[in-house]
């Protein structure tokens, strides 16, 4: 069975400064996808960025960014230029490549911006 | 327009009542699921269908019972509720078909039992 750990229940940062949510997997798939979702206090899951495991290249979104390790397992999210709109809690997840799989969720990382 | 839309967004209800939560797509998408977030945010995948049928059903008690009258339906019935059933509840969809990967979630049900 896949597994994500996130290992940072909470951090903060301060406005414009940039920060970086660890997430790390566990899978025997060769061929897979990994997510970054955001879910603000309004409680909606809203996609950050995607990465297929296949695509060495890391994935960038505007200020988001990722460190896609394979071999290491992990899946690192940087956001540059942090705004106060960056509040919410942020969740790495897994997805097999093939069949109608679910989500595979971390616990979330709470992430507070500063002004 | 909304892709994935639930109705309702807020559900209190009394122990031992029967509740349901509907869940429509308009994405045209063939897969749809129900998570379950708990109290400390842990989402959980409970069921999955494809095309109407079920994929996927997560060790979910059997007072769970969720129901796909159509590829855009996929509506979550919730028998003898407890406390512990209090959650929100999200639908997502997906189309498999063609390679899609990426899952768009609905607003969410915050289910609250008293």
């Amino acid at each position: 069975a896949q597994t994500v750990t996130q290992s940072q229940p909470e951090m903060s940062v301060q406005e414009a400064e940039t920060v970086t949510l660890s997430c790390t997997y566990d899978t025997s798939e060769s061929n897979y996808y990994l997510f970054w979702y955001k879910q603000p206090p309004s409680r909606q899951m809203i996609l950050v960025i995607r990465q297929e495991a296949y695509k060495q290249q890391n994935a960038t979104e505007n200020r988001f960014s990722v460190n896609f390790q394979k071999a290491a397992k992990s899946f690192s999210l940087k956001i540059s230029d942090s705004q106060l709109g960056d509040t919410a809690m942020y969740f790495c997840a897994f997805m097999k490549h093939r069949g109608n799989t679910p989500l595979v969720f971390g616990k979330g990382t709470r992430l507070s911006v500063i002004a | 327009d909304t892709a994935v839309s639930q109705t309702p967004k807020y559900l209190v209800t009394q122990m031992g009542n029967d509740k349901s939560i509907k869940c429509e797509q308009n994405l045209g998408h063939d897969t749809m699921y129900w998570y379950k977030q708990d109290s400390k945010k842990f989402l959980k995948i409970m069921f999955s269908y494809n095309n109407k049928e079920l994929i996927i059903n997560e060790t979910v008690p059997n007072r769970f019972s969720p129901k796909s009258p159509d590829k855009a339906h996929l509506n979550l019935h919730i028998n003898s509720l407890e406390l512990g059933d209090s959650a929100v509840y999200f639908c997502a969809s997906r189309r498999t078909s063609g390679g899609q990967d990426t899952q768009y979630f609905g607003p969410g049900t915050r289910l609250t039992v008293l």
